[in-house]
């Protein structure tokens, strides 16, 4: 196992077209976090899931964006109508249920909106 | 509440010592530390939960103040490869919330 997977790692779209990201967590990972990071900023988060459930989903969150974990495996993140201001590094990360919650971070898909 | 962290930067001599701080004006679980590299994922450090508890780099060292909501990671000896961008994220609540990340110390050790 080599940590977590991101698909594609790079993604260039026009302005209102529709894209999906695919993040693999680490095998035996039950949490599954979505972050964006923008050029000189922390990592912004976007959403969780612990298994298939989403537990919890920023209010910053436009309803354009949309996340699922089907069978609390693999997750996609979709964004609707993208706009110029969605260009950004979507990364994701995993973790295993404990106090400690390491989360591991994939390389992230960089998502240039033109 | 996103995390304030100073210094905004740092350029240290190769063998040099810094300290990187992390302070939030919530009550936190645990303070999580990222290093990341220019183009690359976070790494993970450490945490520091509240209680005294942690887990992480052998050669990294930090610390978690709970009365102060404050954490400090120390990095002695520096070595080139030290060099990138530090986050500290802070997690509320219990385990397994998200992490609310600062905006970042970038360290840049030359020989």
């Amino acid at each position: 196992d080599t940590g977590v997977s991101q698909n594609p790692r790079h993604k260039i779209t026009k302005r209102g077209q529709n894209v999906t990201f695919r993040c693999d967590p680490i095998s035996e990972h039950n949490r599954l976090y979505w972050y964006r990071q923008t050029l000189g900023q922390g990592p912004e988060f976007l959403t969780y899931f612990q298994n298939e459930a989403q537990l919890e989903k920023s209010r910053l969150l436009s309803d354009r964006f949309s996340a699922e974990r089907p069978k609390g495996s693999f997750s996609t993140l979709e964004i609707q109508r993208t706009e110029q201001g969605d260009s950004a590094m979507y990364l994701c990360a995993s973790s295993l249920m404990s106090s400690y919650n390491e989360q591991f971070f994939g390389p992230g898909t960089r998502l240039t909106v033109l | 509440q996103q995390p304030v962290q100073s210094p905004q930067a740092v350029i240290l001599r190769e063998g040099e010592d810094a300290v990187i701080n992390c302070s939030s004006s919530k009550a936190l679980y645990s303070v999580h530390w990222y290093r990341q590299k220019h183009g690359e994922a976070p790494v993970f450090l450490m945490i520091l939960l509240k209680g005294g508890e942690q887990k992480g780099h052998e050669k990294i060292s930090a610390s978690f103040n709970e009365k102060k909501q404050q954490s400090s990671l120390y990095l002695t000896a520096s070595q080139l490869s030290y060099s990138g961008t530090y986050f500290c994220g802070t997690e509320m609540g219990n385990a397994g919330n998200m992490l609310t990340f600062g905006g970042g110390t970038r360290l840049m050790v030359k020989p």
